[in-house]
């Protein structure tokens, strides 16, 4: 299995502009979940989806951001617009959820974002 | 706010030394208490993980000390290698999904 794939890698755009992180998650999971990390604020859940409907949002920061997943395939974290305390590492994990507690949770390499 | 607290933040062992990180936590209803390991570059993996009804879980080098009175976890490093440099993640789940993480521990084995 490929594990989770996310692009791109890397990503260096200017403030003000669309960015949009693209994942595929290990194929038969249910789960999926965006992370942020940085220096100061270590790593945040962004946004949980479940069956790809989204369960938990409430680790989006603010409006700016945005987050779809139109299959089971499949999913995008958008920034519009972009500002520069944007700049982190965003990973994308995925799991299956079996109901309990303690399902892996694996990640993604990450993409890593620079706002100018 | 930071739900799991991590310490040290940097720790330097020497090759065959013991290394260990320190979590604690606030919140009683985290029931399973994973740890992460993440190399440059790369996304965290899970290294292991234990649930507060045991005290103790040891797989290989790797052990996960619990203390759920004191609501503290620890994991041991035995034998440190180089290859073990790395940042771990300790974190904490409610409700099943939810991975609250600490800060992180940026562990240097030297040689």
């Amino acid at each position: 299995d490929a594990g989770v794939i996310q692009s791109p890698r890397h990503e260096v755009t200017e403030m003000g502009q669309e960015v949009t992180l693209r994942c595929k998650p290990i194929s038969g999971h249910n789960s999926l979940f965006w992370y942020r990390q940085t220096m100061m604020r270590g790593l945040e859940l962004l946004i949980y989806f479940n069956n790809n409907v989204p369960i938990d949002d409430s680790g989006m920061p603010e409006d700016r951001f945005s987050a779809k997943m139109p299959n089971a395939s499949f999913s995008t974290l958008k920034i519009q617009p972009s500002e520069p305390r944007d700049s982190a590492v965003y990973f994308c994990a995925s799991s299956w959820f079996s109901g309990g507690t303690g399902d892996t949770q694996y990640f993604g390499p990450g993409t890593r974002l620079t706002v100018l | 706010q930071q739900q799991v607290k991590q310490s040290p933040q940097s720790l330097i062992v020497q090759k065959g030394g013991i290394s260990i990180i320190n979590c604690a936590y606030e919140n009683t209803a985290f029931d399973y208490f994973p740890w992460y390991q993440q190399f440059p570059g790369k996304g965290p993996a899970l290294l292991i993980a234990i649930r507060p009804d045991v005290s103790e879980k040891k797989e290989g080098r790797f052990t996960i000390s619990f203390n759920k009175s004191a609501k503290q976890f620890s994991l041991h490093i035995m034998d440190s290698q180089p290859g073990d440099s790395a940042t771990y993640f300790c974190a904490a789940i409610e409700s099943g999904y939810a991975l609250n993480f600490g800060k992180g521990t940026s562990l240097l084995v030297t040689p």
